[in-house]
């Protein structure tokens, strides 16, 4: 079965400061993984998406996550941190070229951003 | 272009009632999935709706059930309401094998 882990439950950075969240996933075969945001009263909105193609990821709002098989890693990362990151970051799997179906998420990681 | 749009955005019910959950996909998309997202948790899967049918189910007891209309549309039904039900549900939909588009969200209260 697929699991999703994220370490961290809560960063906090400082604005300009380089943003790290990490996500390590189970399954037995490389997966599609999928980073998604959430801001207060909202729903969930895609940052990137990884399914199998290059493993660097460019994701909106300067956001990139890497692939590594080796790790079982798919860790979000921003050089520089701006105000309204501040958000609620869920990593997500799907089996591979399963992209529409059934989405496993972690527990989530809670991003503040201090001036 | 509409997102995903769902109705009613906040809803407060008692114990044992019944409620139902709609949802419109965004334009041109033909899935639509559910997930319940608790208070501090990651969204879960429910169910997925796909040619009028239930294609996908996750670990949620017979009490939540759906339907998919033939304009995409869905509903989610729960009935015998329970404390724990209280969470934030949220729809998503697909086209194929795109990634989901998520709506806002109905914040479902249990007294």
């Amino acid at each position: 079965a697929q699991s999703v882990t994220q370490l961290g439950s809560h960063v906090s950075v400082s604005e300009g400061a380089l943003v790290l969240l990490r996500c390590n996933y189970s399954s037995s075969v490389p997966p599609y993984l999928f980073w998604y945001v959430q801001y207060p009263n909202q729903g969930l909105q895609l940052l990137l998406k990884y399914t199998s193609a290059a493993t660097l990821v460019k994701g909106i709002n300067g956001f990139e996550a890497e692939f590594k098989k080796s790790e079982t890693s798919f860790h979000l990362t921003k050089p520089s941190a701006h105000m309204s990151d501040a958000a609620e970051y869920f990593c997500a799997v799907s089996p591979p070229n399963q992209a529409g179906t059934a989405l496993i998420f972690g527990k989530g990681t809670t991003l503040s951003v201090s001036s | 272009d509409a997102g995903v749009t769902q109705s009613p955005t906040h809803l407060i019910k008692t114990r044992g009632q019944q409620v139902t959950l709609r949802c419109s996909p965004k334009s041109g998309h033909d899935t639509v999935s559910w997930y319940q997202q608790a208070l501090g948790q990651g969204p879960q899967f429910i169910f997925q709706y796909y040619e009028e049918e239930e294609r996908q189910r996750g670990n949620f007891p017979d009490r939540f059930s759906g339907h998919q209309f033939p304009n995409y549309s869905s509903e989610l039904n729960v009935n015998a309401l329970l404390l724990g039900d209280s969470a934030l549900y949220l729809c998503a939909s697909s086209l194929g094998q795109q990634p989901q588009h998520f709506g806002d969200g109905t914040r479902l209260s249990i007294l």
